[in-house]
């Protein structure tokens, strides 16, 4: 069946540093992707997505990789700030078209 | 710009009890998505609106149902409320169709639902 689940359930990391959090997701026919990041009392708010026709995506200080041949995905944050510690889940859309969550990564940033 | 709200922010109910849920979505946004997120879980995926049809759902039973309306908003109804229905409820919006699978689900901030 479809699952995507993350390899640490917990990181803390000092500001200024490089985060990476994992997740690895078992559904080959998967095609996109998305990280979301989850702040105390809110709703995720959408971080930023790749296609499976992509190993690599960047945004602003995230980047994001795919490797399809281990099913793994990637989120990297540099420079990681005090506002970045949030819970962050990866998602895949799995079949009939709905997305397929990740228990979720606490990331702590130590000042 | 508005962003997707739900409502009420917290409900409680007694076991066996019916709750509703209410979410508005983002103005031009024709998808409205429900998800369960229990305490120490993920979203659990629970429905998805589109143009006021429900286009698939998640793993639950059918206590667990909803509707659309004409103004894209949605109701998410719960029946006999047992205690482990009590999670975060959010609502997320979209731009439309099945094309909107690739399209940036936007999140509410949840309604609390605690059952007793």
């Amino acid at each position: 069946g479809e699952s995507v689940g993350l390899h640490l359930p917990t990181l803390s990391v000092q500001e200024g540093d490089n985060s990476i959090i994992n997740c690895a997701y078992s559904n080959s026919a998967s095609d996109y992707f998305i990280w979301y990041k989850q702040e105390s009392g809110k709703g995720p708010q959408f971080i930023i997505d790749i296609r499976s026709n992509m190993d690599k995506r960047q945004g602003q200080r995230v980047t994001v990789l795919l490797n399809k041949t281990v099913k793994h995905l990637s989120l990297q944050i540099a420079a990681t700030q005090p506002g970045d510690s949030a819970v962050y889940f990866c998602a895949e859309n799995g079949s009939n078209y709905k997305l397929t969550f990740g228990k979720g990564t606490l990331l702590t940033v130590n000042p | 710009e508005a962003g997707v709200t739900q409502s009420p922010t917290h409900l409680i109910k007694t076991r066996g009890q019916q709750a509703t849920l209410r979410c508005s979505p983002i103005s031009g946004h024709t998808s409205v998505y429900w998800y369960q997120q229990a305490l120490g879980l993920g979203l659990q995926f629970l429905l998805w609106y589109d143009e006021g049809e429900e286009r698939n759902r998640g793993n639950f039973p059918p206590r667990f149902s909803g509707r659309q309306f004409p103004n894209y908003s949605s109701e998410l109804n719960v029946n006999a409320l047992e205690l482990e229905d009590s999670a975060l409820y959010l609502c997320a919006s979209s731009l439309a169709g099945l094309a909107g699978l690739y399209n940036e689900q936007f999140f509410g901030p949840g309604t609390r639902l605690t059952v007793l």
